[in-house]
């Protein structure tokens, strides 16, 4: 167990909506990560969040979007789903942005499927 | 980035050695190899990092070759529950909750 919980653990939308996963980190976990692993791939890196400021993100398009709250909780909301966006969706949380407070507890991750 | 190559799967008897390599030729001065597995149905679990010397912890050895361009992760006493899909990764320093993940090595363990 690493104290990193997602939820939903499953989902299932349709072409053009909007979803919402949720992704609450370890206490005192300033720092959470989103990756998309889409089937027989590893993790891609969307972005991350440091004291609810972004800090860096992938090769992903904007309507990939992210929040993230004082109470170490953090949302990943995506709009205009896309086929392709079917794929286990991940959070990983760490202490802070350097160095040995870098390494990262993942979540079981959300999957999501869409039809 | 640098990009790894990994051989796509491996077998390794319970309670041998496991040794998984990784290529890593066109590594930068400033770039970390992290080791990261993954158990079937499990978020990624991490294992081990290292720059240029080896490393060693509770799960794993890191053995990276002189001129850096390939590394190998051993597990000493491989058990049923090491069964998972093992990642290397390189990333430039800052970066460790940044990665991008290749499609690496599956490693069964067996009876």
């Amino acid at each position: 167990e690493t104290g990193v919980t997602q939820s939903p653990t499953h989902l299932i939308k349709t072409r053009g909506q909007q979803v919402t996963l949720r992704c609450s980190s370890q206490s005192g976990h300033n720092t959470v990560s989103w990756y998309q692993q889409a089937l027989g791939q590893g993790p891609q890196f969307i972005f991350q969040y440091y004291r609810e400021e972004e800090n860096g993100r992938g090769n992903f398009p904007p309507r990939f979007s992210g929040l993230q709250f004082p109470n170490y909780s953090s949302e990943l909301n995506v709009n205009a789903l896309e086929l392709d966006d079917s794929a286990l969706y991940l959070c990983a949380s760490s202490l802070g942005a350097g160095g040995l407070l870098e390494t990262q507890y993942f979540g079981p991750g959300t999957r999501l499927l869409v039809l | 980035d640098a990009k790894t190559t990994q051989p796509t799967s491996m077998d390794c008897a319970e309670g041998r050695a496991a040794n998984l390599p990784c290529n890593h030729s066109t590594i930068s001065g400033n770039e970390y190899v992290y080791w990261y597995r993954q158990i079937h149905s499990q978020g990624p679990q991490y294992i081990i990092h290292g720059l240029k010397n080896n490393e060693t912890n509770e799960m794993a050895s890191l053995i990276i070759t002189e001129d850096r361009k390939s590394s190998t992760l051993i597990l000493p006493h491989a058990t049923l529950r090491d069964t998972a899909v093992y990642y290397c990764i390189v990333s430039p320093t800052g970066t460790a909750s940044k990665l991008t993940f290749g499609t690496g090595t599956r490693l069964q363990v067996t009876l």
